[in-house]
């Protein structure tokens, strides 16, 4: 069984100051790894995902995720956030021998300005 | 591109009534999903679709809730009838491919749904 595991439910950072969101996973195979983030009321937009080389992930709106695979975790970062970054974000994976798509409850990001 | 399109985006019903919820895919995309997102958690996939064929309903509570993609395209999620417990977001999400593992998913806006 796949299951994803996000230890913060809310991280609060001020704007221009680095932004990380935590993500760890189980799965018994290859793990495929994706980010998500929603906006109220709107539906999920992906950010970025890992499936095979480079460790090192870049996505939209400045984001990166570095998939670790011996502390089994996927940690989602920014650089420098806005205050437009505040919204709730999901980590999701997959296991390669399975389709399904397991989430995580979802950390909510505040940036203060 | 358009996206995943839904509607409505707003639906109050009372406990018992039933409701439908209607989603198209991104065109050309061959798999659908419909999803439960319950407040404070993360989605839960009901029901996954290739093409016209049901891939895994097993998280589909099949007393009340159904789905439908006939023609391979547009899908229609029903519940009948409708639980308090049954209130969240219902998303609908597509990707491309088959059930391919890496094929990325990507949701429509949603249908919230209070129960009352």
């Amino acid at each position: 069984a796949q299951s994803v595991a996000q230890p913060e439910d809310q991280v609060n950072v001020a704007e221009g100051n680095p932004l990380t969101v935590k993500c760890t996973y189980s799965v018994s195979g290859n793990p495929y790894l994706f980010w998500y983030v929603q906006y109220p009321n709107r539906g999920l937009q992906f950010l970025l995902k890992y499936i095979t080389g480079d460790n090192l992930v870049k996505g939209s709106y400045g984001f990166e995720a570095e998939f670790n695979k011996s502390q089994t975790s996927f940690h989602l970062k920014k650089p420098s956030a806005l205050v437009s970054d505040s919204a709730l974000y999901f980590c999701a994976v997959r296991d390669g021998s399975d389709y399904k798509l397991s989430f995580g409850a979802g950390t909510t990001v505040t940036v203060r300005a | 591109e358009a996206g995943v399109a839904q509607s409505p985006r707003y639906k109050i019903i009372e406990k018992r009534q039933s409701v439908a919820f209607w989603c198209n895919p991104i065109s050309g995309h061959a798999t659908l999903y419909w999803y439960q997102q319950i407040l404070g958690q993360g989605p839960k996939l009901l029901i996954q679709f290739q093409n016209n064929g049901v891939v895994d309903d097993s998280q589909l509570p099949k007393d009340r809730f159904s789905a439908e993609r006939l023609k391979g395209v547009d899908s229609t999620l029903k519940i009948q009838p409708a639980k308090l417990e049954d209130s969240a977001v219902y998303l609908c999400a597509s990707s491309f491919g088959g059930s391919s593992s890496t094929d990325t998913q990507y949701f429509g806006p949603g249908t919230r749904l209070t129960v009352l």
